[in-house]
């Protein structure tokens, strides 16, 4: 069956601007998470979504970062007033069910660079 | 707050060598641990886990056993292959549904 796909696969864009990062999970899976990858790092969490609602959002770095996830299956992470530092591989993963035995499930990420 | 600590890479072996890879890690409670892989071009995968003390988790050859007293889930592989090259985390869930990532171990393993 497919696997969470996420979209553009890479993106670069100016400082500045405005991104959005689409993730498609996998199907029937009502948890969705959002991770920042910087390079030579492991994954750092930023959101997590149950259904449409954001259920923990602790990760997000700063008010420029907004997800969502309005029909409770795509989402979108938005950045905006994009800066060098948000340079980063941004990952999205989704579960079946949530909850801490639930195995999460990686998309290929999305490479974004920041001029 | 909860964190992990891998072994600091990068590791380099020959084709059958034993591989070790460590990892401990801080938390309040009975975290579920985890070893995710990311081979070159590809995402990552989840290769083993355990989700309470003295559970072993096993695929592929590799083995990680949860020690609780020790506060470790050191990665275990008998005889490492060219195609098991690749980027290892380890990774725990604990209190939350959000997965605590270490910072990686690059592993090559040459013919």
């Amino acid at each position: 069956g497919a696997g969470v796909s996420q979209t553009p696969s890479n993106k670069v864009t100016e400082k500045g601007k405005y991104v959005e990062l689409r993730c498609d999970p996998i199907s029937g899976h009502t948890a969705l998470y959002w991770y920042r990858q910087s390079l030579g790092q492991g994954p750092e969490f930023l959101i997590y979504f149950q259904g449409t609602g954001a259920a923990d959002d602790s990760g997000l770095p700063n008010d420029r970062f907004f997800a969502v996830r309005p029909e409770g299956s795509v989402s979108t992470l938005k950045i905006q007033r994009t800066e060098r530092g948000d340079s980063a591989v941004y990952l999205c993963a989704s579960s079946l069910g949530g909850g801490d035995t639930d195995t999460q499930y990686f998309g290929p990420g999305t490479r974004l660079t920041v001029l | 707050g909860n964190s992990v600590t891998q072994m600091e890479g990068p590791v380099t072996l020959s084709e059958e060598a034993f591989l070790t890879i460590n990892c401990t890690y801080t938390a309040t409670g009975y975290p579920s641990l985890f070893w995710y892989v990311q081979y070159p071009g590809e995402g990552l995968q989840l290769l083993l886990k355990a989700t309470k003390a003295d559970d072993k988790g096993s695929n592929k050859g590799f083995e990680a056993t949860y020690r609780k007293e020790t506060t470790s889930f050191h990665l275990e592989k008998g005889s490492v292959q060219v195609s098991d090259s690749a980027v290892y985390f380890c990774a725990l869930q604990g209190g939350s549904e959000k997965l605590v990532f270490g910072k990686g171990t690059k592993l090559t393993v040459n013919p």
